[in-house]
């Protein structure tokens, strides 16, 4: 069974850089995973952010950005906001079948 | 712009079947080479990717859910369905429709119990 591993929780100041990892179980993850990442705050859908390692929506912040890191997908938010408190979710293809990482919870403290 | 919207009984009795519609407006589920898929999220929990189709009906599913998972598509009513069977408290979640990756459903939330 494959694991999408992410930090579960990680914590950032305003104004602040934070970048939050998925990491592959089948090991290092590649645009050939076609990296995904979403947004979801308390009682609402996810939002799409970045698609295909570092491809933006229109309605994507420009603060934040997609890449791969050290074998990892990663993604990077920078000059942190308040409205960003949320859950963020990375999601990996694998032939045929799409994994969601279990998430991580960014506070804004 | 393409908005999604989930349809279904909010309660299922165990060992029955879950079946959702996800209804397409504001565009053509066959226009494009979209794959259609179905999400889920336990109360408090994290996303699971259940499966997915496209306008011509071929599909992929999750290996875990495969066994009790049909995904099917209606052009015709631009819409697509879920239909999980044998279903027991563990699937209680709300469940999403999703165009890969960029339009979500607002979900709907179904209890299993008896």
């Amino acid at each position: 069974q494959t694991v999408v591993t992410q930090e579960p929780s990680l914590t950032v100041s305003p104004g602040g850089t934070v970048t939050l990892t998925c990491a592959s179980s089948t090991g290092a993850v590649t645009s050939g995973y076609f990296p995904h990442w979403f947004q979801q705050k308390p009682g609402q859908a996810p939002r799409t952010l970045i698609y295909n390692t570092n491809s933006k929506h229109s309605w994507t912040p420009a603060r934040f950005s997609g890449s791969l890191l050290g074998g990892k997908a990663a993604l990077t938010l920078s000059g942190v906001q308040p409205e960003d408190e949320a859950d963020y979710y990375c999601l990996l293809y694998y032939g045929g079948a799409w994994v969601f990482g279990g998430g991580t919870k960014l506070t804004v403290l | 712009q393409v908005q999604l919207q989930e349809t279904g009984p909010g309660l299922v009795k165990p060992s029955q079947t879950l079946s959702l519609i996800c209804s397409v407006s504001g565009g053509s589920i066959s226009s494009g080479s979209y794959y259609w898929s179905w999400i889920r999220q336990p109360a408090g929990k994290g996303l699971e990717w259940i499966g997915r189709i496209d306008a011509s009906g071929s599909t992929n599913y999750n290996p875990s859910l495969r066994s009790r998972v049909t995904i099917s598509v209606d052009t015709s009513k631009n819409q697509f369905s879920l239909d999980l069977s044998s279903v027991t408290a563990a699937d209680t979640a709300v469940y999403y429709c999703a165009r890969e990756w960029g339009v979500w459903g607002q979900g709907t939330t179904v209890i299993v119990s008896s």
